[in-house]
């Protein structure tokens, strides 16, 4: 089975900030992928980041970085230089990669406020 | 490019009324797979499509949830008869098979009163 802990139901940062979304993970999977998603007000899912498990390097995309430990089974979202436009919620998620199991799993979210 | 559409994007209607909800998952997609998401129980798996076959619906409530996807293009989501309980926002989502990234339509907002 596979399990999705994200512990901060909330979080403030000031704008221009760097902030760091916590995210563990469990999972009997040898090969599994990891996602966050960010939801805002208006709420429809938007994909942000993908790990491999697999991979060798830290995912980035643009002012977004995914901290994989894998080794501690987590998977920290790191937002450098936040906008007023960053405030949503934000899921953690993961799905194994080599089975028929396909759907994510996905924890139960953060909300991010950021403050000007 | 297109992203996943659903339909609708809202509706309420009364309890014990037929819903169907309706996702066209991005051209290509082989994988089609439906959540939903409350407050209390945050975003649950319904069902999991892989070229159109039902591979996992362990997630869906009880009887009276049903989905099908008759072609690659489409999918709907029924729920008859329709309870308070199934007010939540149902989403749907498509992928490639061997694809690394789920994308999600807006969701359609259901309110049962």
């Amino acid at each position: 089975a596979q399990k999705i802990t994200q512990t901060q139901p909330g979080m403030f940062v000031q704008e221009k900030e760097a902030v760091t979304l916590d995210c563990t993970y469990d999972t009997s999977d040898p090969s599994y992928g990891l996602f966050w998603y960010k939801q805002p007000s208006s709420g429809e899912m938007i994909f942000l980041i993908y790990q491999g498990s697999y991979d060798q390097q830290n995912a980035t995309e643009g002012r977004y970085s995914l901290n994989f430990q894998k080794a501690r089974k987590s998977a920290n979202l790191v937002i450098s230089a936040s906008q007023l436009g960053d405030s949503a919620m934000y899921f953690c998620a993961m799905r194994a990669l080599d089975t028929g199991r396909r759907a994510l799993t996905f924890g139960s979210g953060t909300r991010l406020q950021v403050q000007p | 490019d297109a992203g996943v559409i659903q339909s609708p994007r809202h509706e309420v209607t009364e309890m014990g009324q037929e819903v169907t909800l309706r996702c066209k998952p991005i051209s290509g997609h082989n994988s089609l797979f439906w959540y939903r998401q409350t407050m209390m129980r945050g975003l649950e798996l319904l069902i999991y499509f892989n070229n159109n076959v039902p591979i996992d619906d362990s997630g869906m409530p009880e009887d009276r949830f049903s989905a099908k996807m008759p072609n690659a293009s489409f999918s709907t989501l029924k729920i008859q008869p329709s309870e308070p309980r199934d007010s939540a926002v149902y989403f749907c989502a498509s992928s490639l098979s061997a694809g690394n990234t789920i994308y999600f339509g807006e969701g359609s907002w259901l309110t049962v009163v």
